[in-house]
């Protein structure tokens, strides 16, 4: 079974500008969720997806925000990037709703680095 | 009440020895508590879990320890390898549905 897959693995952007990542989840997986991680912060969820619903979201401003396509495939998007928004972004897939209580499985993640 | 305070930050170890990362949560309502490893570069992978109706858990080299009452759990590597190196974070959380909030995390070195 392919792993989750999130692309690209690296990005620059500048500081206004907006991104978007991509995560594809292990295949028969309905749930994605994101989390950031930072030398400082460490992990910190973001938000998660469930057949195409966000069911839970953290404590992040509005300029974060995410969708699910009915292939279970994510989006996230970063609006008006800010420099401490540099980080390493994670997807977490699993077989049922939310990363707890689960086994939950980690792509590569996306550095993103805004200059 | 969200908190996983993780410790030590930074742990070395001689080949063949035993590393201990310690974890501690205040949300009772937390009933799901796995390791994660993560290598330079990759995404954490999830190496062990355990629930509170045991105290322990042991799957190879690993094992978890689980003090309900304390509110503390910890990650038990035996004969400590230097493959072994990485960052080790802890996570908890409540029931399926809920996200896992995760330990700053400990990098653990393993000198041959």
């Amino acid at each position: 079974k392919a792993g989750v897959t999130q692309t690209p693995r690296y990005l620059i952007k500048t500081r206004g500008q907006q991104v978007t990542l991509s995560c594809s989840p292990i295949s028969g997986h309905r749930s994605v969720s994101w989390y950031q991680q930072t030398p400082g912060q460490g992990l910190q969820f973001l938000f998660e997806y469930f057949s195409e619903t966000q069911r839970n979201k953290g404590n992040f401003p509005g300029r974060f925000s995410g969708r699910q396509f009915s292939n279970s495939r994510s989006e996230m998007n970063v609006s008006t990037l800010e420099l401490g928004d540099s980080a390493l972004y994670l997807c977490a897939s699993s077989s049922r709703a939310g990363t707890g209580g689960t086994e939950a499985f980690f792509g590569q993640g996306t550095r993103l680095t805004v200059v | 009440q969200q908190q996983v305070k993780q410790s030590p930050q930074s742990l070395i170890v001689q080949k063949g020895g035993i590393s201990i990362i310690n974890c501690a949560y205040e949300n009772t309502a937390f009933d799901y508590f796995p390791w994660y490893q993560q290598f330079p570069g990759k995404g954490p992978a999830l190496l062990i879990a355990i629930r509170p109706d045991v105290s322990e858990k042991k799957e190879g080299r690993f094992t978890i320890s689980f003090n309900k009452s304390a509110k503390q759990f910890s990650l038990h590597i035996m004969d400590s390898q230097p493959g072994d190196s990485a960052t080790y974070f802890c996570a908890a959380s409540g029931q399926a549905g809920t996200a896992l909030i995760f330990g700053k995390g400990t990098t653990l070195s393993v000198s041959s």
